[in-house]
């Protein structure tokens, strides 16, 4: 069964802060990974994606991993902002037999950034 | 260059009715994915239309059901309302198989009394 894990559940940090969200999958076979930010009561918003063959993208201060070996993904923010307060969601696609992909959505990291 | 735009944005119905949520896919996407986000959850997949033909189905009873128009814009209802159908329901467009450049709307927000 195709599963995405994030942990932690929720983190509070200062402003100005560094923080780091994990996302462990086992979704098979494997497509693409994006990370998503989805603040209170909107759509999500697509962060990065990043295939098998990628093991680092960045927007802006966002940057994400990949480890596709222990099928292990990061996303750190840098130098935190109020506005990052938001829920981020790890989404994995895998490919179907016959073509299209299927994804798998994480329960989110609720992230609250405080001054 | 109109992103996904999806009405109502609010909704509340009674348990045992029907509802009609629209949603219009951004500029240039021809399919259009549904998704159920529960209070505190992810999203879960409903399902997907491509070429007005439903090409996916998650594990949602047959109370949930969808159509695609010729301009690709797509209705999902939802018979005989249960309570645990209140949910933020999404609508993602994307074109053809390049669901990696999925696009999401505001959401519909459906409170079920």
């Amino acid at each position: 069964k195709n599963q995405v894990e994030q942990s932690p559940q929720s983190l509070i940090i200062l402003e100005g802060k560094n923080c780091t969200l994990q996302c462990n999958y086992t979704v098979s076979p494997f497509s693409n990974l994006r990370w998503y930010k989805q603040d209170t009561g909107r759509g999500p918003v697509s962060l990065t994606i990043m295939t098998f063959s990628e093991n680092t993208k960045s927007n802006g201060r966002y940057t994400a991993t990949l480890d596709a070996d222990t099928k292990q993904s990061s996303l750190h923010i840098t130098a935190s902002q109020l506005s990052d307060s938001a829920s981020y969601i790890c989404v994995v696609s895998a490919g179907l037999t016959g073509g299209g992909n299927k994804l798998t959505f994480g329960t989110g990291t609720q992230l609250k950034v405080e001054l | 260059d109109a992103g996904v735009t999806q009405s109502p944005t609010h909704l509340i119905k009674t348990r045992g009715q029907q509802v009609t949520l629209r949603c219009s896919p951004k500029s240039g996407h021809d399919t259009v994915s549904w998704y159920q986000q529960a209070l505190g959850q992810g999203p879960q997949f409903i399902f997907q239309y491509y070429e007005e033909e439903e090409r996916q189905r998650g594990n949602f009873p047959d109370r949930f059901s969808g159509h695609q128009f010729p301009n690709y814009s797509s209705e999902l209802n939802v018979n005989a309302l249960l309570l645990g159908d209140s949910a933020l329901y999404l609508c993602a467009s994307s074109f053809g198989d390049r669901d990696y450049e999925q696009y999401f709307g505001p959401g519909t927000r459906l409170t079920v009394t």
